[in-house]
């Protein structure tokens, strides 16, 4: 069955520290991944997207993502976390070709100030 | 501006009425999906349409009808079907190749 899986369902972080969201996916065939942010009381929101090439993409406000196609893995990074960064954060993905999306069940991230 | 709008953004109903979400695009763009949120289950695809006169149904469709009569518009009705109808409704729209642009939501409240 097609899935998208995300492991932390809450994390809290202080500002500064660095952030890894973990996001696997099971799905046959070529893909396209996606992180969105959804901060309090906004839209949803693209926060970088891989479609081919390079697997390591670079996205908005400091983030990063990595597709490692072994492990069926696209992990959301960045490097120091801010305050602003509170946020919930999806990985979808859509088989090429197609116009489906997956969703992972999201991850609310807080940084403490 | 270009983007999706979705109204109302708060919609109280009495149980056994069907109610219908609106949501409206200006991107030209091909795909429209609605979606369901609800707390620690992200988000659930509904319906989703590719083209004019043509739709899908998604993971969760029972309860639910669409219409796609024209390419910017794709309302979404929640029947008297649908057994645990609150929750948040996400309206999204796509081209093929590309990532979703999302509306601001509408929160369904049925008494």
């Amino acid at each position: 069955a097609q899935s998208v899986s995300q492991h932390n369902h809450h994390v809290i972080l202080s500002e500064a520290a660095s952030l890894e969201l973990g996001c696997n996916y099971s799905y046959g065939g070529t893909v396209n991944l996606f992180w969105y942010v959804q901060y309090p009381g906004q839209h949803l929101q693209l926060l970088l997207k891989y479609f081919s090439g390079d697997p390591l993409v670079k996205g908005i406000k400091g983030f990063e993502a990595e597709f490692i196609k072994s492990k069926f893995s696209f992990n959301l990074r960045k490097p120091s976390v801010q305050w602003s960064d509170t946020a919930e954060y999806f990985c979808a993905v859509r088989g090429s070709g197609t116009y489906k999306y997956i969703f992972g069940t999201g991850t609310r991230l807080k940084v403490l100030a | 501006d270009g983007g999706i709008t979705q109204s109302p953004k708060y919609l109280f109903r009495k149980e056994g009425q069907n109610v219908t979400l609106s949501c409206e695009q200006n991107l030209n763009h091909d795909a429209m999906y609605w979606y369901r949120q609800d707390p620690g289950q992200g988000l659930r695809l509904i319906y989703y349409s590719q083209i004019v006169n043509d739709f899908q149904k998604g993971d969760i469709a029972e309860g639910y009808s669409v219409s796609r009569e024209k390419k910017e518009s794709f309302p979404l009705t929640v029947t008297s079907a649908q057994k645990n109808p609150t929750a948040f409704y996400l309206c999204a729209s796509s081209m093929q190749r590309g990532e979703q642009f999302f509306g601001p939501g509408t929160r369904l409240t049925v008494l």
